[in-house]
């Protein structure tokens, strides 16, 4: 099946600061999406990338699709308290499953 | 905002009991998915149904896992009997048709004792 590497594992960072986070594969794929998940709750998508080498922004958050269409990374800029939770990058295996990452679980300290 | 509603948010069951969880999609959804996810990991897919049908369940424990969506509208899991590896959050995602974005619920957090 497919290998997908989520990193890193965890960050702990202070309010302000910038967030970078990435997934790689040896697998190719045509779509990738990002989902932050908060405790007790089931994840919610930020971003969906759907072309190599695209990228797109979605108020602070800042996705790009890698151009060898095995990677994705997402960054986060001014992190704030609310930016706590796990996040999943989960790129489409074919025309309607997602797999997901591992996740990065991000604490934000004032 | 139309939500994916699962019920109920919580379950404690003893191992070898029986478990159901209950799952009502986004209206017009015919797209539904049933994920486990285990603690620190990411979700994984058990069963897909496009309207009342199976559409993949390959990763489905059918041994002891059973899923229905006798109406093409809202879905159950079950689970008969319960084994302490089953210890786990069960998501319900659903998608107006597959290749659209997938909305998931608050899932249910099951723990077997």
């Amino acid at each position: 099946g497919q290998q997908l590497n989520q990193s890193p594992q965890s960050m702990f960072i202070q309010e302000g600061e910038d967030v970078s986070m990435n997934c790689t594969s040896s697998s190719i794929f045509n779509t990738w999406l990002w989902y932050k998940q908060e405790p007790g709750e089931g994840p919610v998508l930020l971003i969906a990338l759907y072309k190599a080498g695209e990228l797109t922004s979605n108020g602070r958050l800042t996705a790009q699709f890698g151009i060898t269409r095995k990677d994705s990374f997402l960054n986060i800029s001014a992190s704030i308290p609310s930016d706590v939770g796990i996040y999943f990058c989960a790129p489409r295996v074919n025309t309607d499953k997602l797999i997901f990452g591992t996740g990065t679980r991000l604490q934000v300290f004032p | 905002e139309a939500e994916v509603a699962q019920s109920p948010r919580y379950k404690i069951t003893e191992k070898s009991q029986a478990v159901a969880f209950w799952c009502d999609p986004i209206s017009g959804h015919a797209t539904l998915y049933w994920y486990r996810q285990i603690l620190g990991q990411g979700p994984e897919l058990l069963v897909q149904f496009q309207d009342e049908s199976v559409v993949d369940d390959s990763q489905l424990p059918k041994d002891r896992f059973s899923a229905e969506r006798l109406k093409g509208v809202d879905s159950t899991l079950k689970i008969q009997p319960a084994e302490l590896g089953d210890s786990a959050m069960y998501l319900c995602a659903s998608s107006l048709r597959g290749i659209e974005t997938q909305y998931f619920g608050p899932g249910t957090r099951l723990l077997v004792l």
